[in-house]
């Protein structure tokens, strides 16, 4: 079975604080993600990384960064948290080709999601 | 940008009754994925359908796709309790998926 770990299921963080989350798939997948989840708004993509040290912006990459400097791991950064950065944070997963589909339409692979909340 | 729109928002039927819910979506898609989440987890993959496929089966769950309407429907037969959580329906494009909002149903016993 697919794993992806994040790092902490609950945090709590200052204004102003740089906040790293961390995100491990053990799947060799290519493709990583990370959402945010606010309620009435589902997941709204942050950035993606199709590939070490590739990352492309979502539709919502301000005030984040993202690191992915091994092929397992895929670090959302907040550089410095601000209280409208209170969110649940999901890390994902996919790979580029299903051997068992035969095709290029892949699920998503979630983690358990990170509860950050900023003071 | 937030592609697909569920509705309901929030569905409570009794154990044994069927659930229903509808996604719409604006753009043209490659596929429609169904995931869940149950409280406060990360999401689950239910089922994908293709833009070429019209209906696809998985155990208790039924979707259809019709693009011509920009619509699918996600049908869960017989309910459980277990099956309470939110439903969200994903439309990918290459390697993204744009998500709804989501429909939280609640099974009651």
């Amino acid at each position: 079975d697919v794993k992806v770990t994040q790092s902490s299921r609950y945090l709590v963080k200052r204004t102003g604080e740089k906040v790293f989350l961390e995100c491990v798939q053990d799947m060799d997948h290519e493709n990583m993600f990370w959402y945010r989840q606010d309620p009435g708004l589902g997941l709204r993509l942050i950035y993606f990384s199709y590939d070490v040290k590739m990352k492309e912006k979502g539709d919502i990459p301000e005030g984040y960064s993202v690191s992915r400097e091994k092929k397992e791991r895929f670090s959302l950064i907040l550089e410095s948290a601000s209280t409208n950065q209170t969110s649940m944070y999901l890390c994902a997963s996919s790979t580029i080709w299903d051997r068992v589909t035969a095709s290029s339409y892949n699920e998503q692979f979630f983690g358990p999601g990170t509860r950050l909340t900023v003071l | 940008s937030q592609q697909g729109e569920e509705d309901p928002q929030a569905l409570s039927i009794q154990e044994g009754e069927n659930a229903t819910m509808n996604c719409s979506y604006k753009t043209s898609i490659n596929n429609l994925q169904w995931y869940r989440q149950n409280s406060g987890r990360g999401l689950v993959h239910l089922i994908l359908i293709r833009s070429n496929e019209r209906e696809k089966h998985s155990g208790r769950l039924r979707v259809t796709l019709d693009t011509s309407k920009k619509s699918s429907s996600l049908l869960i037969t017989a309910s459980r309790a277990a099956d309470t959580a939110s439903y969200f329906c994903a439309t990918g494009s290459g390697y993204k998926l744009s998500f709804g909002a989501g429909t939280t149903v609640t099974v009651r016993a």
